[in-house]
This record gives structure tokens, C-alpha cells and sequence, in this order.
């Protein structure tokens, strides 16, 4: 059993499409972070957040405490957003959960 | 301020021979995170440190992986022997307990031959 759920698992979009990766979690958090990680490449946090939205350029990330459930989406997707986008739910104990990851890929 | 440093980015051993990875977190940061990653998968902890006591090494295969923090701050994380299957990516993250944000560095590939 997977306390963090993503989906999809592997996403193929055009340039300048929308974007959206979903996360569900069955753990109680304390924040949900947004990862991203590009071929052979290290991770990056990319959000954290614990209600809300929150937004940095083009990207939105959102999150549903009632139904355990985040979304990240991209807008006018471009080609180096292609990378894999992990979610990872952390309890107030400083454990983290992870998904196995979204990978995307942007055709130009 | 320099990132979570991690060394070597690459080792490729035989089986059977041990190896050392060291990490050195971002400044200041009291929890340190071991994970190893292999492809297509998400991270999975081997251990995590608060300063320098490790609260939670339930997944560390301890027959064949040590690791230490010894003054709470830079870690190295040991196998001794190692198998095949131990060909992955591992990776040291940090983060401060009062913010939870996460740093992770780029990650020591290992590949057992």
C-alpha cells in the first residue's frame, strides 16, 4: 500500500498545453511538497504547502486538505518542463512519503 | 549559500567490495536524510538523522549498511559488502525542523558490477 498515490504515471503533452498532475495521500501532513527532477539530474522542491495554492511563474500547485489531495499544474507548457514531478507528503514527525513520480514530457 | 553537497556523484565497484558515500547538508540543518532512488522509482529512506542521533533507520539493511553523523552535521553512508542490487542512485537531503522544507543534493550513482 502506497501512502501517496500520482497520477499519471508518464505524460506526453504539447508545447503550450495545460498541464495538470494529481497527488492523493492517506497520511496526516503537515505539508505537501512538489518535487521536480530532470534526466539525471538531482531533486529539486519546487512548493510546499499545507492549504491553499501557491504559485511561482507558471506553475500552480494546489491542495484539498479535506479529500488528501494536490494538484500541480503547468500552464503554456514548454520543453524543459519535461521531467519527472514527485509528491511527497510529510507528517509533523519529518517523515516524508513519496509517489513514484509523473514523468512528463513536452513535444516542441 | 552552498546547497547539500554530496561525494562522489559516480562509483562504479565490483561486487563484494565496499564502498563510501559523504554528505555534507545545507548549514544549520538538524535533520539529514539518507534515500536511495532507483530508476523510475521515488526516493525510499535508509535512515534519517535528528543532529546527531539516527531516529529512524527501520529500512537500513544493516547486515551490509552503516552510516554515521557523527558530530551532527556532515554524514557518510557505508556499504560493506556490496551486491549487485545495489546499483542506484543515493541520495543526502536536509531540511530544518522548524520550516520542513526539503533540500536534496544531487546524488552519489553507484553501479556494482
Amino acid at each position: 500500500k502506497n501512502e501517496v498515490e500520482q497520477s499519471p504515471q508518464n505524460l506526453t503533452a504539447q508545447e503550450g498545453e495545460f498541464i495538470t498532475i494529481n497527488c492523493s495521500y492517506s497520511v496526516g501532513i503537515s505539508a505537501l511538497h512538489w518535487l521536480q527532477q530532470h534526466p539525471g539530474g538531482g531533486i529539486v522542491s519546487l512548493f510546499m504547502l499545507s492549504s491553499g495554492k501557491k504559485k511561482h511563474g507558471r506553475l500552480i500547485a494546489t491542495i484539498n486538505i479535506q479529500e488528501k489531495h494536490s494538484s500541480l499544474h503547468i500552464t503554456a507548457s514548454h520543453p524543459r518542463d519535461s521531467a519527472v514531478y514527485i509528491c511527497a507528503a510529510a507528517n509533523t514527525g519529518n517523515q516524508f512519503y513519496f509517489g513514484t513520480g509523473t514523468s512528463l514530457t513536452v513535444i516542441p | 549559500e552552498a546547497g547539500v553537497v554530496q561525494s562522489p556523484r559516480y562509483k562504479i565497484i565490483e561486487k563484494k567490495q565496499p564502498v563510501a558515500f559523504w554528505c555534507n547538508p545545507i548549514s544549520g540543518h538538524n535533520t539529514l536524510y539518507w534515500y536511495l532512488q532507483n530508476l523510475g522509482q521515488g526516493p525510499e529512506l535508509l535512515i534519517r538523522y535528528e543532529n546527531e542521533e539516527a531516529v529512524d533507520d527501520s529500512q537500513l539493511p544493516k547486515d551490509r549498511f552503516s552510516a554515521e553523523r557523527l558530530k551532527g552535521v556532515d554524514s557518510t553512508l557505508k556499504i560493506q559488502p556490496a551486491e549487485l542490487g545495489d546499483s542506484a542512485v543515493y541520495l543526502c537531503a536536509s531540511s530544518l525542523r522548524e520550516t520542513g522544507e526539503l533540500f536534496f543534493g544531487e546524488g552519489s550513482r553507484l553501479t556494482v558490477l
